[in-house]
């Protein structure tokens, strides 16, 4: 069983552009959340989407958002990209949300 | 908000020595889990405690919920060179919506 895909693996963005993350979950995982890992704050909970709907919201400003597909993909996207963007991006599948989470290798993000 | 603490941060030991972080959760929780994420790696699941005042082993690993459900512990028992990584808890949000609110992450250095 192929484990989670993220895409791309590294992204070098300027400050004022826009990403766009993409996620592929463990085949038969419908949830998918995303987080943001930062040496100093550890893992921040971004969102969470279960069969299409955001069930839950993290603390970040409008700038990120996300979505899900019917086949359980998922992208995250995240406009006018500033300095403190700069993160590692995971994305985690799991069943029905909850439960043991299955981590992507992440998107390394660096904004300049 | 709801809040998972770790600590200790960081944690340098020879190997041979013991090792234990702690986890404190500012709400009850319905589960605990943890995970470990080796340098340039991502979080793996490593187990998930339910009850109240339960202990399960993996090998030299033991971990231990609280009688409250608010606070957890992982011990690890003569450490190796290959125990070297993050290790973080990880607690429900409220509602179950499939939110997991992690820890800040103890890293363990070990020094051959």
């Amino acid at each position: 069983k192929a484990g989670v895909t993220q895409t791309p693996r590294y992204l070098i963005k300027t400050r004022g552009q826009q990403v766009t993350l993409s996620c592929s979950p463990i085949s038969g995982h419908r949830s998918v959340s995303w987080y943001q890992q930062t040496p100093g704050q550890g893992l921040q909970f971004l969102f969470e989407y279960f069969s299409e709907t955001q069930r839950n919201k993290g603390n970040f400003p409008g700038r990120f958002s996300g979505r899900q597909f019917s086949n359980s993909r998922s992208e995250m996207n995240v406009s006018t990209l500033e300095l403190g963007d700069s993160a590692l991006y995971l994305c985690a599948s799991s069943l029905a949300g909850g439960e043991k989470l299955f981590f992507g290798s992440g998107t390394q993000l660096s904004v300049l | 908000g709801q809040q998972v603490m770790q600590i200790p941060q960081y944690q340098h030991v020879q190997e041979g020595e013991d090792f234990t972080t702690y986890c404190n959760s500012s709400t009850t929780l319905s589960n605990i889990q943890w995970y470990k994420q080796r340098p340039g790696g991502h979080p793996v699941f490593l187990i998930q405690l339910v009850k109240s005042g339960e202990v399960k082993k993996q090998k030299r690993l033991t971990f231990q919920f609280g009688e409250a459900k608010k606070n957890s512990s992982l011990h690890i028992t003569a450490t190796q060179t290959t125990d070297v990584g993050t290790y973080f808890c990880a607690g429900p949000g409220s509602g179950n919506t499939g939110k997991l609110i992690f820890g800040q992450g103890t890293t363990l250095q070990v020094k051959p």
